[in-house]
């Protein structure tokens, strides 16, 4: 079946715009993550979603960043203002729901979106 | 705070022959798992290997296996046999029981040479 897919891959803009990421996950998987990784670094997590709810945000590194999942499936990171520190690769990851309450499945990723800000 | 430290940026290895990749990481829980991810140039990330902390023994998947230092807080890859298809980026990864949150380690470059 298909993976986690993540459109742009590639998305160019200038500072100062807003730009929108957009990442379906495997279908039927009720968990979804997305993580920044910076050239060279490894990934860091930004946000968690358990179906339409955000779980734990506590990645987000101000409030120009935002994320929403309106209908538990497909998601959208949202970065407003873009500055030139937001160039970075953005990773979505999802995974099913596990059978024990609280439980966390395999995370698979997608191929991600780079993010160039000039 | 949790952190994932790997000491190696690179590192290279003949065909077939086995190379060790280093991980440590420091955490106060006591109920964790641990991930190895390798990232080839594609940029998807691809799950190697998993240890949840509780258990005594190491995983072993095919040619990968760990070898887990719970007191010492280490967790080393160790991939066998060595294949030109192992070139990629590894990362060693930490999780908290019971959250979604993955915290990585910068990452080993991995050359596999013919």
């Amino acid at each position: 079946g298909a993976g986690v897919s993540q459109t742009p891959s590639n998305k160019v803009t200038e500072k100062g715009k807003y730009v929108e990421l957009r990442c379906d996950p495997i279908s039927g998987h009720t968990a979804l993550y997305w993580y920044r990784q910076s050239l060279g670094q490894g990934p860091e997590f930004l946000i968690y979603f358990q179906g339409t709810g955000a779980a734990d945000d506590s990645g987000l590194p101000n409030d120009r960043f935002f994320a929403v999942r309106p209908e538990g499936s497909v998601s959208t990171l949202k970065i407003q203002r873009t500055e030139r520190g937001d160039s970075a690769v953005y990773l979505c990851a999802s995974s099913s729901q596990p059978r024990l309450a609280g439980g966390h499945n395999e995370q698979f990723f997608g191929p991600g979106t780079r993010l160039t800000v000039l | 705070a949790q952190t994932v430290t790997q000491s190696q940026p690179e590192m290279s290895v003949q065909e077939a022959e086995t190379v060790t990749l280093s991980c440590t990481y420091d955490t106060s829980e006591n109920n964790y798992y641990l991930f190895w991810y390798k990232q080839p140039p594609s940029r998807q990330m691809i799950l190697v290997i998993r240890q949840e902390a509780y258990k005594q023994q190491n995983a072993t998947e095919n040619r990968f296996s760990v070898n887990f230092q719970k007191a010492a807080k280490s967790f080393s890859l160790k991939i066998s046999d060595s294949q030109l298809g192992d070139t990629a980026m590894y990362f060693c990864a930490f999780q908290i029981r019971n959250t979604g949150k993955l915290i990585f380690g910068q990452g080993t470059t991995l050359q596999v040479k013919p």
